[in-house]
């Protein structure tokens, strides 16, 4: 399989809990994306990594949110302490180098996280 | 603030007919649009995409029209498939910022 991969692709835990999700993007891919997704709103960014350099990263991403890329490979996205408000879907993407691509974004199938 | 808005949340079309999806936004720096179809249970798939230096741009089934001065997009499919079915994200891009802004998405029904 060569699309992006997500790990776990479900996780229940209770406030307060730590929690980590693993993304594999596409090899070959320099460019990796979180995005969460709640109950009928659209991706929201939090942040993006160029190789293992997070370039950029929203507001939305709390002190309890940390995200590495340690080798411009895979990435974990990890949230401390969870809140019942970080139930979401949260979404990876990763894109090629390519100059002039399309600015397409391949995503995985998501990690939901559900926090009781 | 929504920057990227979708103001139909659904919308139910006769197959072999035409859907029109529309996307409006607000932000005068975004310089590239695109189009996201999802399925239930799966991430989203990238559709079709258009600069904003075009008006319109074709493929296949798939037509994005681009009206700067409206500041509105709209994604026709025709003809419409059952497969169609699914929920369509309009995303828009700043020149050089990676940071995809997305709407609320658009249910899709075709109706066979």
């Amino acid at each position: 399989d060569t699309g992006v991969s997500q790990d776990p692709r479900h996780k229940i835990t209770k406030r307060g809990q730590n929690v980590t999700f693993r993304c594999d993007p596409i090899s070959e891919h320099n460019r990796l994306y979180w995005y969460r997704q709640t109950l009928g709103q659209g991706p929201e960014f939090l942040t993006y990594f160029q190789n293992e350099a997070q370039l950029e990263k929203s507001r939305l991403l709390s002190d309890r949110f940390s995200a590495e890329r340690p080798k411009g490979s895979f990435s974990t996205l990890e949230i401390q302490r969870t809140e019942q408000g970080d139930s979401a879907m949260y979404l990876c993407a990763s894109s090629p180098p390519i100059a002039g691509n399309t600015g397409e974004l391949f995503f995985g199938e998501g990690s939901r996280l559900t926090v009781l | 603030d929504q920057q990227v808005k979708q103001n139909s949340p659904s919308l139910s079309v006769q197959e072999g007919r035409i859907s029109i999806l529309n996307c409006d936004y607000t932000n005068s720096m975004f310089d590239y649009f695109l189009w996201y179809k999802k399925y239930p249970a799966e991430g989203p798939t990238f559709l079709i995409s258009i600069s904003s230096i075009k008006d319109k741009n074709e493929d296949g089934r798939f037509t994005v029209f681009l009206n700067k001065s409206a500041k509105h997009l709209s994604l026709h499919i025709v003809p419409s498939q059952p497969g169609d079915s699914a929920v369509y994200f309009c995303a828009a891009r700043n020149f050089g910022n990676e940071k995809l802004t997305f709407g609320t998405g658009t249910r899709l029904t075709i109706i066979p």
